[in-house]
This record gives structure tokens, sequence and C-alpha cells, in this order.
């Protein structure tokens, strides 16, 4: 099961907004409405952010939001501030190949 | 509250195993599935496998598929991963994650334990 691609890195100044794609195969991204995306700061544990492609988990600012078309899922962080800067990662069920991770990706607020 | 208390870092030789315990609590520990994930130093999150606390049921991610083992008591709210035959490319920070059955996202996370495979 090969990793889902995200972008190395993406940027972004304080309030603008920052979208990370996450593309996967018809095996997982594409077949199932299963992708979650999950915050990780330095030698932290990963926090969840978006689960079920869209949905927030109670007490995730709204100004993160997901979606998904075809293969590709995707998380934007809109009116960007200081503490967004971290790694994400996109996570997707892939039925009997179980779960796979995306390749992460660097958000930086300049 | 919700806890994943994971045990402590391990120092390992090229070879050994490593088992790392996941204590949970805060929760009904048959209610939910438990996921172990690792990450390499500087590299990205790598799923390994599943257990579920009620039934026992374990599947693992194919790479693992004969060097990893999970278990879980259900005395102690407690599930084990060991990993057999450690090579350097097994170092990293391993990461139980709780899932709801049929959530497919992780909810609570540990807080990680380091295994250093060194001669």
């Amino acid at each position: 099961q090969s990793a889902l691609t995200q972008p190395p890195s993406a940027s972004g100044s304080p309030g603008q907004s920052v979208t990370i794609s996450c593309t996967g195969t018809s095996s997982d991204v594409g077949g199932y409405n299963y992708v979650s995306w999950y915050q990780q700061h330095p030698g932290k544990a990963p926090k969840l952010m978006i689960y079920e492609v869209s949905k927030r988990p109670s007490g995730v600012p709204d100004r993160f939001s997901g979606s998904k078309s075809g293969n590709t899922a995707s998380l934007t962080v809109s009116g960007l501030q200081a503490e967004d800067e971290a790694d994400y990662y996109c996570n997707s069920y892939a039925g009997s190949n179980g779960y796979v991770f995306g390749t992460g990706t660097k958000v930086t607020v300049l | 509250q919700v806890q994943l208390v994971q045990s402590g870092a391990e120092v390992k030789k090229p070879g050994a195993s490593v088992k790392v315990s996941c204590k949970t609590s805060g929760y009904t520990f048959i209610s939910y599935h438990i996921h172990w994930v690792r990450q390499a130093p500087g590299q990205g999150l790598e799923w390994m496998g599943i257990i579920k606390p009620s039934s026992g049921i374990i599947s693992y991610a194919q790479k693992f598929r004969g060097r990893v083992t999970m278990t879980r008591d259900t005395s102690t709210s407690t599930v084990y991963m060991e990993l057999s035959s450690l090579t350097s490319e097994d170092m990293a920070v391993y990461y139980c994650a709780r899932e709801r059955d049929s959530w497919y996202y992780f909810d609570y996370w540990g807080q990680g334990t380091l295994v250093t495979v060194s001669s």
C-alpha cells in the first residue's frame, strides 16, 4: 500500500488561506468517504482535525475545512494563525488494506 | 478523561524484539479499537495495524505481517505491540491511537514511545 501523495510544504501569511492536497487511488481516497486529517507539532502526537472528509471534531476551529473530489482530498486552513504552523497528514481507510497515511505537508506561517 | 499512556523509551540491539504497551483509561475499553502507528525520525506516519479489544480480532499492515504481534489484556485495559527482528529501519516513535468501531479515524493518541535500535 503506497502512501498518499501530499506536497512537502505549503505556506501563507497570517490571515491568508492555504490548501493541502492528498492524492490517492480508487482503492483508498476515491473509494471511501473516510478521509481524516491530523495536525502534528514537533515532538507531539498527532491531533485529529477533520474526519469523514469534511467533519470537524468539537474544539477544532472552523478555519479548518475539508473536501474531496475523485481520488484527491483537500484540507484548507483559512485565516492562518501562527499556531497553525505544523505538519499535516491525511489518512484514508483502504478496505482490506487497512489504512494509509499521506506523506505529510509542512505548513509555514510567514 | 480519555487517556492512552504508553510505556517508556526502549533501546534494543539489531535482531531483538521490543514490546510497547498502551494503557487506556477514561472510557469503555472494549468499545474502541486500538491502532498502532509509527514515525521514523524526520519521516511521516505509517499505519501498522489494528486490534479490536472486544473480540481480539487483529489486522496487520502487509509490511509488518510475520514480525508484529498485537495483544490486549482486558483486565487492565492495556494493549501491547511487539515487533521482532528489529533493524535500524525500525527506529521510530510508536503511537497507539483509538478508533470507535466503524468511525474510521483516530480521535485520541498516546504520547508515543521512542524505540532506538543500535548495536
